[in-house]
């Protein structure tokens, strides 16, 4: 099965710096790589996936990059701010029409420091 | 965060019950997933299911179980037979794609 690794597990960064946490994932077929951000005590929430035709897609601050070659895709927090701190998720799977087998990773604690 | 809903929020049981939490969503999803998170853990797949009277194991199954009678409903039962049942437990629906996810129902097993 899919085996998705992330690094690194905490990441501390200054107000206004950026932040990259990049995973890796095994199953060459795994076709979708969403990334969830989740607060302490709440849901995850979707904040950025890309899907395997695509390298890179970005939104607002946000980015997300894809290397199908070397199974690998990365989140990039540009202007980082102290409500982007949380525990960042990645995950793979291959969507069909119907559902998608997530697999994820096991978080990265963000903290953005003043 | 309409949509996908979970109950109760916490429950506390004690060991060798058996209980069942709840997970509605009226997104009209066919596919439905049941996740166990522990703490500084990422989110592991107990049981999914992509169409009605039809689920599949996931990962960590041992010990649960489930039933999707309705499209809407995809109730968990944490049995007796599940050795460390205390965890947050995460339930989420799809049409291929994104998961949205529930609230989560917080479960302490004493």
């Amino acid at each position: 099965g899919e085996n998705v690794e992330q690094h690194p597990s905490t990441l501390s960064v200054q107000e206004g710096d950026s932040a990259v946490i990049k995973c890796t994932y095994s199953d060459s077929a795994s076709n979708y790589f969403p990334w969830y951000k989740q607060e302490l005590g709440k849901r995850p929430q979707l904040i950025i996936d890309i899907r395997s035709n695509v390298g890179e897609k970005k939104d607002q601050r946000i980015a997300v990059t894809l290397n199908k070659t070397a199974k690998h895709f990365s989140l990039h927090i540009t202007e980082t701010q102290p409500e982007d701190s949380a525990v960042y998720f990645c995950a793979a799977s291959w969507v069909t029409g119907g559902g998608n087998k997530l697999t994820f990773g096991t978080g990265t604690q963000l903290k953005v420091e003043l | 965060d309409g949509g996908i809903t979970q109950s109760p929020k916490y429950l506390f049981r004690k060991e060798g019950q058996n209980v069942t939490l709840s997970c509605e969503q009226n997104l009209n999803h066919d596919a439905m997933y049941w996740y166990r998170q522990d703490p500084g853990q990422g989110l592991r797949l107990i049981y999914y299911s992509q169409i009605v009277n039809d689920f599949q194991k996931g990962d960590i199954a041992e010990g649960y179980s489930v039933s999707r009678e309705k499209k809407e409903s995809f109730p968990l039962t944490v049995t007796s037979a599940q050795k460390n049942p205390t965890a947050f437990y995460l339930c989420a629906s799809s049409m291929g794609g994104e998961q949205y996810f529930g609230p989560g129902t917080r479960l302490t097993v004493t």
